[in-house]
């Protein structure tokens, strides 16, 4: 069946860094784009990021353009973020969701909270 | 990259039909036939009810049914159950971008 594991979260201070980990099984990974998004807490759901299926294309929200960027390892089967310049207000739990096509998100991971604090 | 604006909430009584608009502009919603709805219980991560406005995941009850007039989405829920209390959250693609909407509370009275 189709699984989608998050993992990499923490509790990290104000300009840290981050590197979250979406391991995926029961499908051909190649075959799909990922996005992120995030739910701060007691907050709606907010897109992140999103790596097409094509393996290159990559689009982010203006809120972390520049400072995240989402690769894979098709090796692996699993989808990266990395964090960077970390802030309060990326507070959130951080899903992984495989895109079926233009906002299809029919498969989530489980979340993993992220804290920014000092 | 605006969200998309739903009702803050909803409510309704077992057995009614509700209704949550979306609306967005036509970069957005009004553009591409590629809107979607989630619901959300607490705790647990969203759940695909809707896709291209009108499609229903296999698994999602015939309940639940979607549509778009212009910049406007809805999401209509037919003979509320207790369980259908949840959050709701509409989204589309946007060019390069697939923004999320504010989220609706429904309430089952």
């Amino acid at each position: 069946q189709v699984q989608l594991v998050e993992s990499g979260g923490g509790v990290v201070q104000p300009g840290g860094s981050l590197r979250l980990s979406c391991a995926t099984s029961g499908f051909t990974f190649n075959n799909y784009g990922f996005h992120w998004v995030r739910q701060a807490p007691g907050k709606g759901l907010e897109w992140v990021a999103t790596m097409w299926s094509d393996g290159s294309r990559k689009s982010y929200s203006d809120s972390v353009k520049g400072r995240f960027t989402v690769s894979r390892d098709s090796s692996k089967t699993t989808q990266y973020m990395q964090m960077n310049i970390l802030r309060a207000e990326d507070t959130a739990v951080y899903f992984c969701a495989r895109d079926d096509a233009l906002h299809r998100l029919n498969y989530w991971g489980q979340g993993i909270p992220v804290t920014v604090s000092s | 990259q605006s969200a998309l604006t739903q009702p803050a909430s909803v409510s309704g009584s077992p057995g009614q039909s509700i209704t949550i608009s979306c609306t967005g502009t036509s970069s957005d919603v009004g553009g591409y036939n590629y809107v979607s709805w989630y619901q959300q219980h607490p705790g647990t991560a969203p759940r695909l009810m809707i896709y291209d406005v009108s499609n229903r995941p296999s698994g999602v009850s015939d309940r639940f049914s979607g549509s778009k007039s212009g910049n406007t989405a809805s999401l209509t829920i037919s003979g509320l159950q207790a369980e259908d209390e949840a959050d709701y959250y509409c989204g589309s693609f946007a060019s390069s971008s697939f923004p999320f909407g504010t989220g609706t509370k429904v309430t089952v009275l």
